[in-house]
């Protein structure tokens, strides 16, 4: 079966702009969770969705956001780009709770903020 | 604050000998722990579980051992093969939901 997909892998964008991120999940996986990796502090959440719903919030400002589509399909948006927003930008699929055991990460999109 | 720490970023094993990955935690909320791999340009994949009502899970040549008084756990490899060469990740969540706290990573040298 497929994976999850992310695009875009590569992404340089300027501070002060925009970007939007995709997340295909696996088919049948319902949940869809966003993570950001920086050097040295691992992975932190960002936020879970489920069936179209936000389910879970991580500690990060109103400039990050989300959504889920119908077809479970996910993408996140961060506004007014920071130099620091620069990451990795993982996202998960799983067919609803598992406590991450049921957790499929894509190879997500690596941001580059100049 | 981080609540998951894994305090060393390196490891050096020889190939056959043990490896040891540690984690330590600080929310005692925490109640499932995870371990997870990571390859260079992939996704982390989930290696192995472990419930806080039980101290120790084993899969294969995969062993999690959980230390609920001192909120320690570790990963025992063995034996270790090169293939095991990646950066680990211990992960805690609560009432095993999907909102994961991750440690820093630690990457695994496995040396032939």
């Amino acid at each position: 079966k497929a994976g999850v997909t992310q695009t875009p892998r590569y992404l340089i964008k300027t501070r002060g702009q925009q970007v939007t991120l995709s997340c295909s999940p696996i088919s049948g996986h319902r949940s869809v969770s966003w993570y950001q990796q920086t050097p040295g502090q691992g992975l932190q959440f960002l936020f879970e969705y489920f069936s179209e719903t936000q389910r879970n919030k991580g500690n990060f400002p109103g400039r990050f956001s989300g959504r889920q589509f119908s077809n479970s399909r996910s993408e996140m948006n961060v506004s007014t780009l920071e130099l620091g927003d620069s990451a990795l930008y993982l996202c998960a699929s799983s067919l609803g709770q598992t406590g991450g055991r049921g957790y499929t990460f894509g190879s997500g999109t690596r941001l580059t903020v100049v | 604050d981080q609540q998951v720490k894994q305090n060393s970023p390196s490891l050096s094993v020889q190939e056959g000998r043990i490896s040891i990955l540690n984690c330590d935690y600080t929310n005692s909320m925490f109640d499932y722990f995870l371990w997870y791999k990571k390859y260079p340009a992939e996704g982390p994949t989930f290696l192995i579980s472990i419930s806080s009502i039980k101290d120790k899970n084993e899969d294969g040549r995969f062993t999690v051992f959980l230390n609920k008084s001192a909120k320690h756990l570790s990963l025992h490899i063995v034996p270790s093969q090169p293939g095991d060469s990646a950066v680990y990740f211990c992960a805690a969540s609560v009432n095993a939901g999907n909102m994961l706290t991750f440690g820093g990573g630690t990457r695994l040298m496995v040396k032939p």
